[in-house]
């Protein structure tokens, strides 16, 4: 099992409309949960981050995490084009004493006009 | 804000010659991260570092080397640039190794 896993994509949705984002982990040690979101050419950006069971709201943003299930979401609700762009999860791995995150490869969404 | 500075956004070098790369962040961070990034690869840590002259190897750290002599500057070294490194490169820093990572703008470097 990969250690941080989401879907490809590409993720299409219209103006308007919910876009959810999902990410699994393999670690059950994780504690530490982020969403950042990156433009073609550009650098990633750090949407939300989220420690603990449950929802965290910012704006339009939704973080869920369910660490039971070791499963981390995003919810974008009322898309708009700008939101356009690849969105990649991270999550903290405990390896030989030292700490990282793992980021996954990224799901691309499009939101269509 | 979080300001993290990459030495250049485009760079061409030639095969074999060798390349520095350098990160400043204005945070007083803690910790400092190279990733390259590759289609289809996602990130992939090069080297991180967690006090100065302090490092440690990440997934693929073969042909790089790093220097960390103050704080706030990261250096990524490319020994002998080969064609495999052509990539983006991108530096990042946090205050604490499971806190959020702030990105610095990249390196697009491309080795002919």
């Amino acid at each position: 099992q990969k250690e941080v896993e989401q879907n490809s994509g590409p993720l299409s949705v219209p103006e308007g409309a919910i876009a959810s984002l999902n990410c699994t982990y393999s670690d059950r040690g994780s504690q530490s949960f982020f969403w950042y979101r990156q433009y073609s050419g550009k650098s990633p950006e750090l949407i939300m981050f989220i420690y603990s069971n449950g929802d965290k709201e910012d704006g339009r943003f939704t973080a869920q995490l369910n660490k039971a299930s070791q499963y981390v979401s995003l919810l974008i609700r009322d898309s708009q084009p700008s939101d356009s762009a690849t969105y990649l999860c991270a999550v903290n791995k405990s390896q030989g004493g030292s700490e990282k995150l793992v980021f996954g490869k990224g799901t691309k969404l499009t939101v269509n006009p | 804000d979080v300001k993290v500075t990459q030495s250049s956004r485009y760079l061409v070098k030639r095969t074999g010659e060798k390349v520095f790369l350098e990160c400043v962040q204005d945070m007083d961070h803690e910790n400092m991260f190279w990733y390259r990034q590759d289609p289809g690869l996602g990130l992939r840590l090069i080297y991180f570092s967690y006090d100065v002259k302090m490092k440690e190897k990440g997934d693929i750290p073969e042909g790089y080397s790093v220097s960390r002599e103050k704080k706030e500057r990261f250096s990524l070294i490319l020994e002998s640039a080969s064609t495999n490194q052509t990539s983006m490169y991108l530096c990042a820093s946090s205050f604490r190794t499971y806190n959020e990572q702030f990105f610095g703008p990249g390196t697009r470097l491309t080795v002919l």
